[in-house]
This record gives structure tokens, C-alpha cells and sequence, in this order.
């Protein structure tokens, strides 16, 4: 089983680039969720989807945007990439909320803004 | 404040030491749960817990709701189980929300 997969695993950015991180699942869940992780912080949430057509912002929106067409995919985008985007970019998803649900997570992206 | 919090953030251990990690929350949870994160950075699910107390092997989960603390305790300790540990709760509220501890980074010895 396929689960959660992420692309790339890592990938190097000059400030004011963009790019997408590319998240999609084979398990046909509802909620999609996009998170950082920073050096001895905890996840962040940056935005998450409830389904398809339907995105939501989290904790931490500010510079990225997120689109979700289908049930498989949650891309990721960096429009202007900036130094304080570096980070790991975990995926993950659930099946149903509220219903206590665990969270798969993706291998995640490392991303460094130079 | 960070709505989670997790103690200890380092620990070191022998192998077969019994492993006490900790966890307290300030906000209303609908579930807690508690995450595994190896040296390559996967992160997988150990346990999800709203009440009461879950073992699978050697790992065992405890949660007190009036307290609003849990444990992860892992019996018999072994260099595989070096990792990142993490504690999450689900918020009550709004189920969309996750808050995240900064994590426990357990090394066993062999």
C-alpha cells in the first residue's frame, strides 16, 4: 500500500522562487492536512482540506496556498519562496474527523530557500 | 504557551530500561495521540487514546482526562526504539485541529 507519498524528498530554492509540494493518497480520505516541522518546534498546521473543493487555513497560512480538485491530492504551493520556508513539509490525512481518526503521514519534503 | 507539553525533550537509556515519556495538554481533547518519528523523518501512529490505557508489545499509552496528562511507557527497551516520540491531541472543538508537543528524542544504548 502506497499510503500518503510525497514529492520531492528534498529540493533546494533561491528566495523568490516558487514551486509545488506534490502530497497524494490511495486510501480515500477525507481530510488532507499540510504541516512544517522546524528544529525543536512542534508540527505546525499550515492549511488542511475536509475534501475535495474545500480548504481551510491552519495555524501558520501565510506564503503558501493549497488547492484540492480530487479526494487523492493536496498540492502545496510556494508562490515567493522566502529564508523562513525552510523547513520539512509534512503531508498527512485521515478518514473521518471527530471521529478520532489517526493521521497518515507522508516520508515528508525537505526544503531549504537559499 | 504551547498547548502541549512534553517531557523529558532528551533521554538517553540502556538497553531493557523501562521508558517513561510525558505528556500534558491545556486544551479540551477529543483523542491524544502518540507519534513515532525515526532518524530518516517518517512519522507513524503509535496509539490514539480518549480514555483509559492501550499496549501494543512493548509499548504501553496512559491517559488522564482530569489531569489532562499521558504516558508512554516502553517496557524493556531496545536500540530500535530510538526515535523522536511525539504527543499530539486532537482539539475538541474543532477535530480539524492538531497540537503537537515538540517531541521526546529517546536513545537506547545497546
Amino acid at each position: 500500500n502506497a499510503g500518503v507519498t510525497q514529492t520531492p524528498k528534498f529540493r533546494i530554492l533561491k528566495i523568490g522562487q516558487s514551486m509545488t509540494l506534490q502530497c497524494t493518497q490511495d486510501m480515500n480520505h477525507n481530510y488532507m492536512y499540510w504541516y512544517r516541522q522546524d528544529p525543536g518546534m512542534g508540527l505546525k498546521l499550515i492549511y488542511y482540506s475536509v475534501g475535495a473543493g474545500i480548504t481551510d487555513k491552519g495555524e501558520v497560512p501565510n506564503g503558501y496556498n493549497v488547492s484540492r480538485s480530487t479526494t487523492e491530492d493536496f498540492p502545496l504551493r510556494l508562490e515567493l519562496a522566502a529564508p523562513s520556508q525552510t523547513s520539512v513539509y509534512f503531508c498527512a490525512s485521515s478518514y473521518l474527523q471527530g471521529r478520532n481518526q489517526p493521521q497518515h503521514f507522508g516520508d515528508g519534503t525537505r526544503l531549504s530557500i537559499l | 504557551k504551547n498547548e502541549v507539553e512534553q517531557s523529558p525533550q532528551n533521554l538517553t537509556a540502556q538497553e531493557g530500561e523501562f521508558i517513561t515519556i510525558n505528556c500534558s495538554y491545556s486544551v479540551g481533547i477529543s483523542a491524544l495521540h502518540w507519534l513515532q518519528q525515526h532518524p530518516g523523518g517518517g512519522i507513524v501512529s503509535l496509539f490514539m487514546l480518549s480514555s483509559g490505557k492501550k499496549k501494543h508489545g512493548r509499548l504501553i499509552a496512559t491517559i488522564n482526562i482530569q489531569e489532562k496528562h499521558s504516558s508512554l511507557h516502553i517496557t524493556a527497551s531496545h536500540p530500535r526504539d530510538s526515535a523522536v516520540y511525539i504527543c499530539a491531541v486532537q482539539s475538541l472543538n474543532t477535530g480539524n485541529q492538531f497540537y503537537f508537543g515538540t517531541g521526546t528524542s529517546l536513545t537506547v544504548i545497546p
